[in-house]
C-alpha cells in the first residue's frame, strides 16, 4: 500500500544531541501526526498538526506542517536514552480530520547512546 | 480514562484457519479503526467502523471483515489465513468529527504457520 517517504530510516546519536527527521509525500495531506512506538506496544501520539505552516511543540519535541501540505518534520532537542524507539509520521486526507484513515511512513529507528 | 485494549496479545494459527481479534475502545470514543503492521513497516489501514457500520476500507481483501458493537467495542475477523497475514494487528479509536487523533492499543501479534 501507499506510504509516506520517511527519512532517515535509522539514526544513532549521543545523549544530548538534537535529532531531526522528516516525511514527504507526492500527495497533499490535511493533517500530519507524529507517533512513537516502543517494542511490544502500539504507536503513541506525540504531536498533531492541522494547518499548513503550523509549528507545534510538546516538551523537547517540535514538529511542523509544511506549507505545501506535502511534508512535515519532527525535531527532538537534547535527546535522552528514553527517546529510543521508532518514530512514525502519518497523514490524513480528510477535510475535517476524524482520526480514521491514516497513511504511515516506514518509520525512523532512533538509538541514543548514553 | 481507560485506553484502547486488545485481546489476545499473541496468537498462533495455521494457514487456512480463521481468527477473531477483539478491541475495546477508549472511553468516550465512537469510532474504531484497524491497522496491520508487518515487521519493519508502518501500520496499514484495514478499515474503520462508525455506528456499527464499515465506514472506509483500505486495500485488503473481503476475507478481512469486522464488527462494531453498541458499546463501541470491535472485532476483526480474518478468514482463510495466509502466511503473509502474520503481523501485528492494531486497533485504534477516536471520536468522529473534529480534531480527534487516533489512540492505539498495544496490538495482537498474529503468527500464521
Amino acid at each position: 500500500g501507499q506510504q509516506l517517504n520517511q527519512s532517515p530510516q535509522s539514526m544513532f546519536i549521543q545523549e544530548g544531541e538534537d535529532v531531526s527527521m522528516n516525511c514527504t509525500s507526492s500527495s497533499i495531506f490535511n493533517t500530519w501526526l507524529w507517533y512513537k512506538q516502543d517494542p511490544g506496544e502500539g504507536p503513541v501520539l506525540l504531536i498533531a498538526l492541522y494547518k499548513a505552516g503550523e509549528l507545534t511543540s510538546n516538551g523537547r519535541l517540535t514538529a511542523q506542517f509544511g506549507i505545501t501540505r506535502k511534508d512535515s518534520f519532527l525535531n527532538i532537542s537534547a535527546s535522552i536514552p528514553s527517546d529510543v524507539g521508532i518514530y512514525f509520521c502519518a497523514g490524513s486526507r480528510l477535510g475535517r480530520y476524524s482520526g480514521s484513515r491514516l497513511t504511515f511512513g516506514e518509520g525512523t529507528q532512533l538509538t541514543v547512546n548514553p | 480514562e481507560t485506553g484502547v485494549t486488545q485481546s489476545p496479545t499473541h496468537l498462533i494459527k495455521t494457514r487456512g484457519q480463521q481468527v477473531t481479534l477483539r478491541c475495546s475502545s477508549q472511553s468516550g470514543h465512537n469510532t474504531v479503526s484497524w491497522y496491520q503492521q508487518a515487521l519493519g513497516q508502518g501500520p496499514q489501514f484495514i478499515f474503520q467502523y462508525y455506528r456499527e457500520e464499515e465506514n472506509g476500507r483500505g486495500n485488503f481483501p473481503p476475507r478481512f471483515s469486522g464488527l462494531q458493537f453498541p458499546n463501541y467495542s470491535s472485532e476483526l475477523n480474518v478468514n482463510a489465513l495466509e502466511l503473509d497475514d502474520s503481523a501485528l494487528y492494531l486497533c485504534a479509536s477516536s471520536l468522529m468529527g473534529g480534531r480527534s487523533p487516533l489512540h492505539f492499543g498495544n496490538g495482537t501479534r498474529l503468527t500464521v504457520t
